[in-house]
């Protein structure tokens, strides 16, 4: 069992629909997680970042964290066209070495007018 | 304040053949990074320095070396390419935790598409 598991997708959905992407992990030991968002050919930019459980809320963008579940999410509203790009969730633990994210393979989003 | 910049864009090499890419930053960042993207595979750490003359091993290290002589710099270099090496790389640097600024960001710059034949 890989430590991120994240379904590639691809998602379609129209104009103005609310989005939900999810992640879920199996080490207990990642402390903060994060959404990067890539665009077609172009390299990861985070987006949203969260330490351990709760909620995140930045614009239309909420990052949501379920330790116990190990379970995060990231929802997006009111999606525009230009939110199409692949997600990419990433962890990483506390402590020496914390520096070192790991990734889910990202989900392909797409956004339709 | 280009941030983080890579060369070259695009590369094909025939198998066996050697080269090195490079990465530059302009941030002050202590940490660097090397990945690589595969489809169906996500981003996967090659290598990593966490300062100026110190470099360690990811995930994926086999077939390829770095070395960091100056702090903006971190290069990434294949001895003997294979077509497995075929992928795209970013490299991305970060503060290091205990200085300023955001210390769980990386920054990557915009990849380097590299085919071996």
């Amino acid at each position: 069992q890989k430590e991120v598991e994240q379904d590639p997708g691809p998602l379609s959905v129209p104009e103005g629909a609310i989005v939900s992407l999810n992640c879920t992990y199996s080490n207990s030991a990642f402390q903060y997680f994060m959404w990067y968002r890539q665009y077609s050919r172009k390299g990861p930019e985070l987006l949203m970042y969260t330490y351990s459980s709760g909620n995140k809320e930045d614009g239309r963008f909420t990052a949501q964290v379920d330790k116990s579940s190990k379970y995060i999410s990231l929802f997006i509203r009111d999606s525009q066209p230009s939110d199409s790009a692949t997600y990419l969730c990433a962890m990483r633990k506390s402590g020496a070495g914390s520096y070192q994210l790991t990734f889910g393979k990202g989900t392909k989003l797409s956004v339709i007018p | 304040n280009a941030g983080v910049t890579q060369t070259p864009k695009f590369r094909v090499l025939k198998t066996g053949q050697s080269m090195t890419l490079l990465c530059a930053q302009d941030m002050n960042h202590e940490y660097m990074y090397w990945y690589r993207q595969d489809p169906g595979m996500g981003l996967r750490l090659i290598h990593y320095s966490v300062g100026e003359g110190t470099t360690a091993k990811g995930e994926v290290p086999d077939g390829y070396n770095v070395s960091r002589l100056k702090k903006q710099n971190f290069l990434l270099g294949l001895e003997s390419a294979a077509p497995s090496q075929t992928s795209v790389y970013f490299c991305a640097s970060s503060y290091s935790p205990g200085t300023s600024g955001d210390p769980y960001e990386q920054y990557f710059g915009p990849g380097t598409r590299l085919t071996v034949t």
